[in-house]
């Protein structure tokens, strides 16, 4: 089954821990995303990575880091200097390119308690 | 301003209505035009894309785009219990990011 699978589905944690979210996609897609989705503000993009070993921030980067050593594999780092971490985070892929056609995983509902 | 305004609703409708949703943006130069459907708790999922003005059409739905108005409509034609989910509309903005709509929440109602 291809597809891109995100861990944990609930994650919780207490304040000033750092947290790494797992994204991994077998779909063979250069380009790789993550968003995160607060209620009535739709999606907002936090990194993206278009290529192995690179990356950019997005709109909301601070208190975030993601690294991309692999084609596959693209985790998200939630550190504790991000002031309101509790939010749904959804990770995404697509072949890359001007026609962007995006693929979801089903997403990490993060709680800091 | 946003670069995409969706109005949020929710919208609630009877089974079998006609369902529009609809999004504005700003920028002249988005070239293509997506619809998700996002189930609550899921990751959207693509339901339709369009790269030119006009309408497309997949099953009971159609996907609208004026570009002179810069206006994108998502019809839904005999709507279902099923369809009730919350619809965000996305452009291809630069370097290969999209531009997501806040998303409209749709209720249909048996």
């Amino acid at each position: 089954d291809g597809g891109i699978t995100q861990s944990p589905k609930y994650l919780f944690r207490k304040e000033g821990q750092n947290v790494t979210l797992s994204c991994e996609q077998n779909l063979n897609h250069d380009a790789m995303y993550w968003y995160r989705q607060d209620p009535g503000q739709g999606l907002r993009l936090i990194y993206y990575s278009q290529i192995v070993n690179d990356f950019q921030k997005g709109d909301i980067a601070e208190g975030y880091s993601v690294s991309r050593e692999k084609k596959e594999s693209f985790p998200l780092t939630v550190t504790s200097a991000q002031k309101n971490p509790t939010a749904f985070y959804l990770c995404a892929s697509s072949m890359g390119g001007s026609l962007n056609e995006q693929f979801f995983g089903p997403g990490t509902r993060l709680t800091v308690l | 301003q946003k670069e995409v305004e969706q109005d949020p609703g929710p919208l609630s409708v009877p089974e079998g209505a006609i369902v529009s949703l609809n999004c504005t943006y700003s920028n002249s130069a988005f070239q293509y035009f997506m619809w998700y459907r996002q189930y609550s708790r899921k990751g959207p999922e693509l339901l339709m894309y369009t790269y030119s003005s006009g309408n497309k059409e997949d099953g009971r739905f159609t996907a609208q785009v004026d570009k002179s108005s810069k206006y994108i409509s998502l019809f839904i034609r005999d709507s279902q219990p099923s369809d009730s989910a919350t619809y965000l509309c996305a452009m291809e903005g630069s370097a290969s990011k999209i531009i997501f709509g806040s998303g409209t929440r749709l209720s249909i109602r048996p």
